[in-house]
């Protein structure tokens, strides 16, 4: 099963409004994080985000925001007034076994792609 | 600060050459990851260093990939008798300790194409 499922396949946003980019994901281990990245045309990754699945408070960064869902396994980003240099491909990860430090590997969903329309 | 090098940025090879990427990451992050990007697959993970050693390297797809970090800083991905499909972009990763959240510092990538 997969461990990151991103469904969107493309997202188009206008200009200054906010957008939803959806992640789901699947673990039985408690202890996990969720990570945002974003990937331009140029292809560098950008750390955005981070969630801890102990954390009491969803995660905001500037612009971003994680709109974290427990129960339901979900990790939306959120981009408040988009930004014409928010086009990009936007990749949710997850690093599992984070209290204990066995597992350091990030398991990246497909990515969506997001163009913020002028 | 300098963030995380890759080099060469584009490698086109025949197949059945061997390569070697080579990635430096952060100065002080002890921690070193690849993965490889490609169309079909996505991100993958291949292998995970922690100082020089390799704790995790359950995603390297064959015996044909190997890695060495030395010197806890620098190190190389090397692929023997390429085939086509191993072309894809190369990522390297670094990140200041392994754990929890701290989050890794990605290079720009080595685009490796087999002829």
């Amino acid at each position: 099963a997969q461990k990151i499922t991103q469904t969107q396949p493309g997202m188009f946003v206008q200009e200054k409004e906010a957008v939803t980019l959806d992640c789901t994901y699947d673990t039985s281990d408690p202890s996990y994080g969720l990570f945002w990245y974003k990937q331009p045309s140029s292809g560098e990754m950008i750390f955005l985000i981070y969630q801890g699945s102990y954390d009491q408070q969803n995660a905001t960064e500037g612009r971003y925001s994680l709109n974290f869902q427990k129960a339901r396994k979900s990790a939306n980003l959120v981009i408040s007034a988009s930004q014409l240099g928010d086009s990009a491909m936007y990749f949710c990860a997850m690093r599992e076994s984070i209290r204990t430090g066995a597992n350091s590997k990030l398991t990246f969903g497909k990515g969506i792609t997001l163009s913020v329309r002028p | 600060g300098a963030g995380v090098s890759q080099s060469p940025s584009n490698k086109v090879t025949e197949k059945g050459k061997d390569v070697e990427l080579r990635c430096d990451p952060i100065s002080g992050h002890t921690a070193l990851y690849w993965y490889r990007q490609s169309l079909g697959q996505g991100l993958e993970f291949l292998i995970y260093f922690q100082g020089n050693s390799a704790p995790d390297k359950s995603g390297l797809p064959s015996d044909r990939f190997s890695a060495e970090r030395t010197g806890g800083s620098v190190s190389t991905l090397t692929i023997q008798r390429t085939q086509q499909e191993d072309s894809a972009v190369y990522l390297c990763a670094s990140s200041l300790f392994d754990g929890g959240g701290s989050e890794q510092y990605f290079g720009p990538g080595t685009r490796l194409t087999v002829t």
